[in-house]
């Protein structure tokens, strides 16, 4: 069964830093690009960024609102995925998802639960 | 900038058909656009139902379909049910790196 779990949010305040994570079990997760998604409070769903697989580089893509103070990595050894998020502003508030897929012939299927970021002083 | 439409909501009774479209301010949806739909209910994490304009997922019902439709992408629901009732999202791929979503459609079973 693919599973996957966010952890890593909560409430932090503007200028830092969080690190979220996704652990992924399941599937033979270096086969496999990755996808973060963020959703606003009542807000419609944001892409946010993939990183490919290691077949296509591993290198990663993002959308133009985060791009420089996001950055997405993996650690195919240990299943997870990771979404760095520097200098939180106000507007990024919201619930932080990963998926399996979103590039070439992986595409998107299973979502995480999310986890909860809060931005405020 | 990249503007993907869908319409803000839209209502159906039971057992009708509904569809929902997607347009982009840069032309004409094609296949080309991989369009992916979602299903999102509330205090949920959304779901894939369909993947590259058409392609569905092994837990997407057979009632939801997603075509091209008059230069949008579409998803249509026929015998629709009360657990239908969600919001539903698309997703275009841009030159098959920039990923940009809909606004919603949130649909109403009444």
């Amino acid at each position: 069964e693919v599973r996957l779990v966010e952890s890593g949010g909560g409430l932090e305040q503007p200028g830092r830093s969080l690190r979220l994570s996704c652990s992924a079990s399941g599937f033979t997760f270096g086969d496999y690009a990755m996808s973060w998604f963020r959703q606003a409070p009542g807000k419609a769903l944001e892409w946010v960024g993939f990183i490919r697989s290691q077949a296509y580089g591993g290198t990663t893509e993002y959308a133009a609102s985060v791009k420089g103070r996001f950055t997405i990595s993996r650690d195919d050894s240990k299943n997870f995925a990771y979404l760095q998020v520097n200098s939180l502003k106000a507007e990024d508030t919201g619930v932080y998802y990963c998926t399996r897929g979103g590039y070439g012939n992986n595409a998107l299927d299973y979502w995480g639960q999310g986890t909860l970021v809060t931005v405020s002083s | 900038q990249t503007v993907v439409t869908q319409e803000p909501s839209l209502t159906v009774s039971p057992g009708g058909t509904v569809t929902l479209t997607c347009a982009s301010n840069t032309g004409a949806v094609t296949s080309r656009y991989y369009a992916n739909w979602f299903q999102q209910k509330p205090g949920q994490a959304p779901r894939t139902l369909i993947y590259s304009t058409s392609n569905k997922h092994s837990w997407t019902p057979a009632r939801f379909s997603g075509s091209l439709l008059g230069g949008k992408a579409a998803l249509t629901l026929s015998g629709v049910q009360p657990e239908d009732e969600a919001d539903y999202y698309c997703l275009l791929y841009y030159s098959g790196t920039q990923l940009v979503f809909g606004g919603g459609t949130k649909l109403t079973v009444l």
